[in-house]
């Protein structure tokens, strides 16, 4: 168990719809980082939040948007959904500010979206 | 950009016997190197990492040796168990974590 937790598990949509998936990192790590994994793209990193702040962004569209909370669980939120954004969502914590030489991100177990 | 680059899966071994798992990297300068796996159902754990070259990271019996002239960082295992099934990407830092495609690694008894 890493301490990452991710919710909801799987989501099933449609074509044009919103969702929020949420992320709770583990205790006392400040960053948070998304990502996306397809089989089309491989794993790709979406955007990172440090202790409520952007970080760094990459290849995350604008129909996506992510935020952290106070409490540092932190929601990444998908809207007018097409098939192409069916994907594994994983959500990493780690205690650094930067994804520097220490690398280790706690990973969860992620969410399974399926756009119908 | 910088890139890595893996061999393609998937993987089909016996128990017991040798693993390699080839990745290569572009990068200017040198970069952090790190393999991580994931298991069926879970998320991604690191493995092992490398933070200079000639680093050879080592955890659970694999292995990597973090080669400049050559830019690589193959995983190795000499004795591979069903317990080892499971994918395994190849990554590189500069300021955000850089994955290569995954490959999958089926054991069988």
């Amino acid at each position: 168990d890493s301490g990452v937790t991710q919710t909801p598990k799987h989501l099933i949509t449609a074509t044009g719809q919103r969702v929020t998936l949420r992320c709770s990192p583990r205790s006392g790590d400040l960053s948070v980082y998304w990502y996306q994994q397809s089989l089309d793209q491989g794993l790709q990193f979406l955007i990172q939040y440090y202790n409520g702040e952007e970080r760094a962004k990459g290849n995350i569209l604008e129909r996506f948007s992510a935020q952290q909370f106070p409490d540092l669980h932190s929601e990444l939120n998908l809207s007018s959904l097409e098939l192409g954004d069916s994907a594994l969502y994983f959500c990493a914590s780690s205690p650094l500010e930067g994804q520097g030489a220490s690398g280790i991100q706690y990973f969860g177990a992620g969410t399974r979206l399926s756009v119908l | 950009g910088d890139s890595v680059t893996q061999m393609e899966g998937p993987v089909t071994l016996s128990e017991e016997a040798f693993l390699t798992i080839n990745c290569t990297y572009t990068a200017t300068g040198y970069p952090s190197l790190f393999w991580y796996v994931q298991y069926p159902g879970e998320g991604l754990q690191l493995l092992l990492k490398a933070t200079k070259a000639d680093d050879k990271g080592s955890n659970k019996g694999f292995e990597a040796t973090y080669r400049k002239e050559t830019t690589s960082f193959h995983l190795e295992k000499g004795s591979v168990q069903v317990s080892d099934s499971a994918v395994y990407f190849c990554a590189l830092t500069r300021g955000k974590l850089i994955f290569g495609q995954g490959t999958e690694l089926s054991v069988k008894p």
